[in-house]
């Protein structure tokens, strides 16, 4: 059974700063259909990056996505203010289809 | 511009039944499936199933069968969630979503369900 777990579960960091978020699925990814969200409290999920490493339209650069085979990063080169959240990352399992991590919550040190 | 715009806030008695719509436009309704995606209070996103709204054939979750329907009026650009028998711990705001069945691109603005005698 395909599980998907992030690291760390928060991450407590200043603007400016550099956040590295991890995911590792428990299977190997299929085709690097890896996904990654951001979600604010009483907002919608927003698409950040697909394919493990492609950012959606409108991201800005500092967002990137990293890794292939069961380990993936998130990586914010330079934290904004608006970028303190919970991001989400999500697998596709062909049996069990779209599987999501338990999310990893940034917030201001 | 695309909007997935989603029906408010409901409150049903427990064993009662709800039907969340989910309104799109700004594309083509039929070359996106819609995916259903569920989050209890203050828990994390997990995903119920989605429609292919080409053929309407309807995938679920293996925790999201039986009580769960997802149905489609491709007339009005609309995917609908129906759930009966609600129980207390279905309480949740469900999102509808576009996906090319990996990613979603395209989110609702969410549909709180608040279960409670």
């Amino acid at each position: 059974e395909l599980v998907v777990t992030q690291s760390p579960g928060t991450l407590s960091l200043s603007p400016g700063e550099r956040a590295t978020l991890s995911c590792r699925t428990s299977q190997s990814v299929t085709g690097s259909y890896l996904t990654w969200y951001q979600q604010k409290p009483g907002q919608a999920p927003r698409l950040l990056i697909y394919d493990a490493s492609r950012r959606a339209t409108g991201v800005p650069d500092r967002f990137s996505g990293s890794g292939s085979g069961t380990d993936f990063t998130l990586t914010i080169s330079r934290l904004e203010p608006e970028d303190f959240a919970v991001y989400y990352c999500q697998d596709h399992d062909r049996s069990r289809g779209l599987i999501f991590g338990p999310g990893t919550t940034v917030d201001i040190k | 511009q695309v909007q997935l715009v989603q029906s408010g806030s409901e409150l049903k008695k427990p064993g009662a039944s709800v039907k969340v719509s989910c309104k799109a436009s700004g594309y083509a309704f039929t070359t996106y499936a819609i995916n259903w995606v569920r989050q209890a209070p203050g828990q994390g996103l997990e995903w119920m199933g989605w429609i292919n709204t080409n053929t309407g054939v309807p995938r679920y979750a293996q925790d999201f069968t039986g009580r769960f329907v997802f149905s489609l009026d491709t007339s009005v650009s609309t995917a609908y969630l129906h759930i009966t028998s609600l129980k207390a711990e279905d309480t949740a705001v469900y999102f509808c979503a576009r996906t090319t069945m990996v990613e979603s691109d395209y989110w609702g603005q969410g549909s709180l369900v608040t279960v409670s005698s």
